[in-house]
């Protein structure tokens, strides 16, 4: 089974501008993480969605990010006017519908660089 | 909020040594534990989960029981090898019987074993 697909691996963007980040979850899994990692911060929630449906959005800068589903085969993640503070990598996980204390599966990551 | 606090961040250690990290929590309510590694480059991998109060999780020669009284989930492995260098992340979800929450990520702890 392939695993949780996020693209692009490598995104280099200029400050000021939009990045929009991919996510392709495990086919079956009914809820969508995104988090955000960065060496002072470490892992970071932002957001998840339960079938399609956002959830909780707490960890979401209100200002300049957003995410949406649009189907049960994709997430996206968008960032306008990015800031070098955007400079991260962005995980997407998926998880599969369990009795309590759900597992979550990563994908590798798409590495944010803001320049 | 909901916390896990490993209190190593590196650890060094020689082929065939016994390997402890320590993880603590406090959660709101009744969580699972996790423990995931993460490789350069790639997301984290879940490795084990424990649910319940004394639960042993286990997997690739690594384990930590679930203690409810000293909210503890320590990891441990009795012979590591240079092929086990990588950061372990201890988390904690709460469990509720028919939603999703969000995992919480501890700050990491680097391992890194030399032959």
């Amino acid at each position: 089974n392939a695993g949780v697909i996020q693209t692009p691996r490598h995104k280099v963007t200029g400050k000021g501008q939009e990045a929009t980040l991919w996510c392709e979850p495990i086919s079956g899994h009914s809820a969508v993480f995104w988090y955000r990692q960065t060496i002072v911060q470490g892992l970071e929630f932002l957001t998840y969605f339960r079938n399609q449906a956002p959830i909780d959005d707490s960890g979401m800068p209100k200002e300049r990010f957003s995410a949406q589903m649009p189907n049960q085969s994709h997430s996206t993640l968008k960032i306008q006017s990015t800031q070098p503070q955007d400079s991260a990598v962005y995980l997407c996980a998926s998880s599969p519908r369990t009795g309590g204390g759900n597992t979550l599966y990563f994908g590798e990551g798409s590495r944010l660089i803001v320049v | 909020g909901d916390s896990v606090t490993q209190t190593e961040g590196q650890v060094a250690l020689s082929e065939e040594d016994f390997l402890t990290i320590h993880c603590n929590y406090s959660a709101s309510g009744y969580p699972a534990l996790f423990w995931y590694v993460q490789y350069p480059g790639e997301g984290p991998q879940f490795l084990f989960r424990a649910s319940r109060d004394k639960e042993k999780g286990s997997s690739r020669g690594f384990e930590a029981t679930y203690n409810k009284e000293a909210t503890s989930f320590h990891l441990q492995k009795a012979s590591v090898q240079e092929s086990d260098s990588a950061v372990y992340y201890c988390a904690l979800t709460l469990i509720a019987s028919s939603s999703f929450s969000k995992l919480v990520f501890g700050q990491g702890t680097s391992l890194s074993v030399v032959p």
